[in-house]
């Protein structure tokens, strides 16, 4: 398996800019995570879906932040505009929701965005 | 709300020493599952070892093993013969339960190995 794809793997823009990260999920997973993390604030958990529907967006900083998962096999995360604050690295992660035990998060490769 | 302590930013360890990473929680769930990520400079999250709460004994995973204090909501994390490639940031986490899959992180401490 090729494990959680994020693209892209890093992304510089200006000020105001829309911003939209991918994230392929593992196969079979029914769980997506959107992740956070910065030196001040560490790993912060912003959205997860389970089967493709939002559970939790409490962690989405502002309206300015979206997060869509149209189907099993792809979400974004969207920023409009970005803003220098939200220079991070944001991760995408996956796991099997279901009633056996762990529901181990698998992680992507992270995507470093810079906002200028 | 669940929170996670690491209360070390920073660790070092000579290679081929042992060296124990802290980690606390707090929660009023009396089941709960609680894990160890590590993160070395590649970024790359990768699951180290795992416990679930209704478990007493410890985990292990080869040099691997946890400490795991449910009345003190304690886990810390034994790294034995150190090595190198241990080199990371090593974050604990706490997840509530199956169906409230959403994973909470400690602030991370930083382990270098030194030869």
């Amino acid at each position: 398996d090729a494990g959680v794809i994020q693209s892209p793997r890093h992304e510089v823009t200006e000020m105001g800019q829309e911003v939209t990260l991918r994230c392929k999920p593992i196969s079979g997973h029914n769980s997506l995570f959107w992740y956070r993390q910065t030196m001040m604030r560490g790993l912060e958990l912003l959205i997860y879906f389970n089967n493709n529907v939002p559970i939790d967006d409490s962690g989405m900083p502002e309206d300015r932040f979206s997060a869509k998962m149209p189907n099993a096999s792809f979400s974004t995360l969207k920023i409009q505009p970005s803003e220098p604050r939200d220079s991070a690295v944001y991760f995408c992660a996956s796991s099997f929701y279901d009633t056996t035990p762990w529901g181990e998060q698998f992680f992507g490769p992270g995507t470093r965005l810079t906002v200028l | 709300a669940q929170t996670v302590t690491q209360s070390q930013p920073e660790m070092s360890v000579q290679e081929a020493e042992t060296v124990t990473l802290s980690c606390t929680y707090d929660t009023s769930e009396n089941n709960y599952y609680l894990f160890w990520y590590k993160q070395p400079p590649s970024r790359q999250m990768i699951l180290v070892i795992r416990q679930e709460a209704y478990k007493q004994q410890n985990a292990t995973e080869n040099r691997f093993s946890v400490n795991f204090q449910k009345a003190a909501k304690s886990f810390s994390l034994k790294i034995s013969d150190s090595q190198l490639g241990d080199t990371a940031m090593y974050f604990c986490a706490f997840m509530k339960h199956v169906y409230n899959n959403d994973m909470r992180f400690g602030a991370g401490t930083r382990l270098t190995v030194k030869p």
